[in-house]
C-alpha cells in the first residue's frame, strides 16, 4: 500500500521568506502527484499537478518538483505572504481510482 | 461556477440513526469520489464511481453505501451511524481517472458528529 509522508507537520515563517514543504512516498509507480491547499473548515483547492513523466510544475510563486526514483516531491513557495497560511496536502495518484494523501503541513506566515 | 457542492454542511446524529450525504457536480465529470478526513490521518477513500450507475469500494468502505443514479450526483449513505464515523466527509470529481493530467476537484466538506 502506498504511504505518503509530509514533513514538517507544522511550519512558521516570517513574511517574505522562501520556504520548502516536503512530501515522500513509498511506491514509485505513480500516475501523478498533486499539491492541495486546505483552509480551516474548507475543502481542498488543487494548486499543482505533476504528471509522472514530468519533473516540475510552476504556478506563480509556487513550484513543485517530482523525483519518482527517490519517492520525493517538494513544494517551493517564494516570497511567502500571510495569505499563504493554510494546510498544504500532498496526494499521490497510483492507479485509475486511488489518490493517497499525506497528513499535511500546517503553514503559518507571520506578518 | 458551483463546481462540487455538498449538502448538508453540518450534521449531528445519534448512534444507530441513518442519513444520506449528497454530492452534486456541474462539470460533467465521469468520476466521483467520497473521502473521509480524520485528525492525524490523511484523507481516505471510502467509495468511488466511474460513471452513472456504477460504484466501487475504496480503502475504508465498511458501514457506508453509495449510489450514482445520475451522472451529476453521488450519494453516501450511513445505514446505522456509529461514533467511529464521526469525521469530515469530502466529495470529489474528475473527468477521468488513469489519465495523469486530470486533477480531482473537491467540495467544502460535510462535518458529521455521531453521539
Amino acid at each position: 500500500k502506498q504511504e505518503v509522508t509530509q514533513i514538517p507537520a507544522a511550519l512558521s515563517v516570517p513574511e517574505g521568506e522562501n520556504l520548502v514543504l516536503n512530501c515522500s512516498f513509498t511506491d514509485s509507480a505513480i500516475y501523478n502527484l498533486q499539491w492541495f491547499r486546505q483552509d480551516p473548515g474548507k475543502g481542498l483547492t488543487s494548486l499543482l499537478l505533476i504528471q509522472s513523466s514530468q519533473r516540475e510544475q510552476t504556478s506563480g510563486r509556487l513550484n513543485a518538483s517530482l523525483d519518482k526514483s527517490s519517492g520525493r516531491s517538494t513544494l517551493y513557495i517564494a516570497a511567502s505572504q500571510p495569505g499563504d497560511s493554510a494546510t498544504y496536502l500532498c496526494a499521490v495518484g497510483t492507479g485509475a481510482n486511488n489518490l493517497f494523501f499525506g497528513t499535511g503541513t500546517r503553514l503559518t506566515v507571520i506578518p | 461556477n458551483a463546481g462540487v457542492t455538498q449538502t448538508p454542511k453540518f450534521r449531528v446524529l445519534k448512534t444507530g440513526q441513518s442519513m444520506t450525504l449528497l454530492c452534486a457536480q456541474d462539470m460533467n465529470h465521469e468520476y466521483m469520489y467520497w473521502y473521509r478526513q480524520d485528525p492525524g490521518m490523511g484523507l481516505r477513500l471510502i467509495h468511488y464511481s466511474v460513471g452513472e450507475g456504477t460504484t466501487a469500494k475504496g480503502e475504508v468502505p465498511d458501514g457506508y453505501n453509495v449510489s450514482r443514479l445520475k451522472k451529476q450526483n453521488f450519494l453516501l449513505g450511513l445505514e446505522s451511524a456509529a461514533p467511529s464515523q464521526t469525521s469530515v466527509y469530502f466529495c470529489a470529481s474528475s473527468y477521468t481517472a488513469g489519465v495523469s493530467n486530470q486533477p480531482q476537484h473537491f467540495g467544502d466538506g460535510t462535518r458529521l458528529s455521531i453521539l
